[in-house]
């Protein structure tokens, strides 16, 4: 596997389920990126993590909870969604994370389409 | 709230024609401008990452400038081809951590 993958592709829960999205870059990076794409609005970002560390939660319900136990693997924890939350989930990664990330381009993934009943 | 307005929405051309869209971004507090492609079914892919004040960066047929004091960009596609139709997502990074800010992207079809 090259790049980064997610899993699973598509995903359809109930409000009262509990499901993960996982993320995985073979890229070496040190930071990685939840972002949400909901119907009609530019990609929105959720979480960042640097070094495993969580640097960024952009005011996101707790329903939604990161895990980032690795550089190479990031979890989207859900739990009691609401149907507004369908959307599609995007990970991505970059080289570095912190002031010297800004200048890094960041891989996405190819996404999961998360739809809630 | 930050605001990023791209223009246009969307955009149709023949092959051969040259194009260009807008990203607007607010002037201050600015670290960086992303620019990636979106093609249908597909990840979100990295044209040019911008710092400077007048940069200009180019890959093929496709080229970009900013103007940080105005606070804008261009991204030009010259001889565009079925193969450019796409989504193009401009994204500045006005905090420390590289937050990204992404407009709602220029759609971009391209007729053979």
């Amino acid at each position: 596997e090259t790049g980064v993958t997610q899993t699973p592709r598509h995903l359809v829960m109930g409000m009262t389920n509990k499901k993960s999205l996982k993320c995985e870059q073979h890229l070496g990076h040190n930071a990685m990126y939840w972002y949400k794409q909901s119907a009609k609005k530019p990609l929105e970002l959720m979480f960042v993590y640097s070094l495993e560390e969580r640097v960024e939660n952009n005011s996101v319900p707790s329903r939604f909870s990161p895990e980032c136990p690795n550089s190479s693997h990031l979890f989207l924890h859900l739990h009691t969604l609401q149907p507004e939350d369908s959307a599609l989930y995007l990970c991505a990664s970059s080289p570095t994370g912190g002031f010297v990330g800004l200048y890094n381009e960041q891989f996405f993934g190819p996404g999961t389409r998360l739809t809630v009943l | 709230i930050l605001n990023v307005e791209q223009s246009p929405q969307s955009l149709h051309v023949q092959e051969g024609d040259s194009t260009n869209f807008t990203c607007s971004f607010p002037s201050s507090n600015f670290y960086a401008l992303h620019w990636y492609r979106w093609e249908t079914a597909k990840s979100p892919e990295a044209l040019f990452v911008m710092t400077l004040n007048g940069d200009e960066k180019k890959k093929g047929r496709i080229s970009a400038t900013l103007n940080t004091k105005e606070g804008y960009s261009y991204l030009y596609i010259k001889g565009s081809q079925p193969e450019d139709s796409a989504t193009y997502l401009c994204a500045p990074c006005m905090e420390y951590g590289n937050k990204l800010v992404f407009g709602a992207g220029t759609i971009l079809r391209v007729k053979s």
